[in-house]
């Protein structure tokens, strides 16, 4: 079956980075778009960005250009998110997700990212 | 970016009742829009896409509709495992936007 499992929870601290893993199984990865959806604490979902593996080069939404890198990993099918500069608002549970016909299928089950000094 | 909003932020009803979401977008998406259910604890679930077509497996009480700017959400007979947070989602242009989210209650 489709699995997405992301790495565990993290506490970081303000100004520091942070890489989160999605690792994908039981659908083509180097074909699928692989998106990064975040969620504040009881706010709602907004779109990061997201790359299909295949061609490598990823799309970020405008608000996280330059301080959000997504990469992929064809040879073990997974993706990654890294936030650099993280302040305390980067503190929300990060979804991985692909896409498939503009429908985000299958997702992960989050991981949770603490920024706090 | 397209903006997405939804009404109401959050509602009460009772089983059996009938509820209705709407969304509005910032300008014309077609029917380029999802809905999704995200149950506490858990990550968003799709129910419909394309504004209208109900994913594989989700129960027929769930509808959409519209097209261009203005969709609607539909659960005909609410059940109490309905319970939940349900969003609007736009793909007819990147970045990828969805509405504020609706709380359903009973």
């Amino acid at each position: 079956q489709v699995q997405l499992v992301q790495s565990g929870a993290e506490v970081k601290k303000p100004g520091s980075s942070v890489k989160v893993s999605c690792k994908v199984s039981g659908v083509a990865f180097s074909t699928s778009y692989i998106t990064w959806v975040r969620q504040a604490p009881g706010q709602g979902l907004e779109w990061m960005g997201r790359i299909v593996p295949v061609v490598g080069r990823p799309s970020y939404a405008q608000k996280f250009q330059g301080r959000v890198t997504i990469t992929a990993d064809k040879s073990t099918g997974t993706a990654y998110l890294e936030i650099h500069s993280l302040r305390s608002e980067d503190t929300a549970l990060y979804y991985c997700a692909r896409q498939y016909n503009n429908i985000l299928d299958y997702w992960g089950r989050g991981t949770r990212v603490t920024v706090s000094s | 970016d397209i903006q997405v909003t939804q009404s109401p932020s959050s509602l009460s009803a009772s089983v059996g009742d009938r509820v209705t979401i709407t969304c509005q977008a910032s300008q014309d998406i077609r029917h380029h829009l999802n809905w999704y259910q995200q149950k506490m604890g858990e990550a968003p679930k799709i129910l419909i896409y394309d504004a209208s077509i109900l994913e594989t497996g989700v129960p027929s009480r769930f509808s959409g509709s519209g097209s261009g700017s203005d969709f609607t959400f539909t659960i005909t007979s609410l059940q109490p495992e309905d319970i939940a947070t349900y969003y609007c989602q736009q793909f007819d242009n990147l970045p990828l936007t969805f509405g504020q989210g609706t709380k359903v209650e009973i």
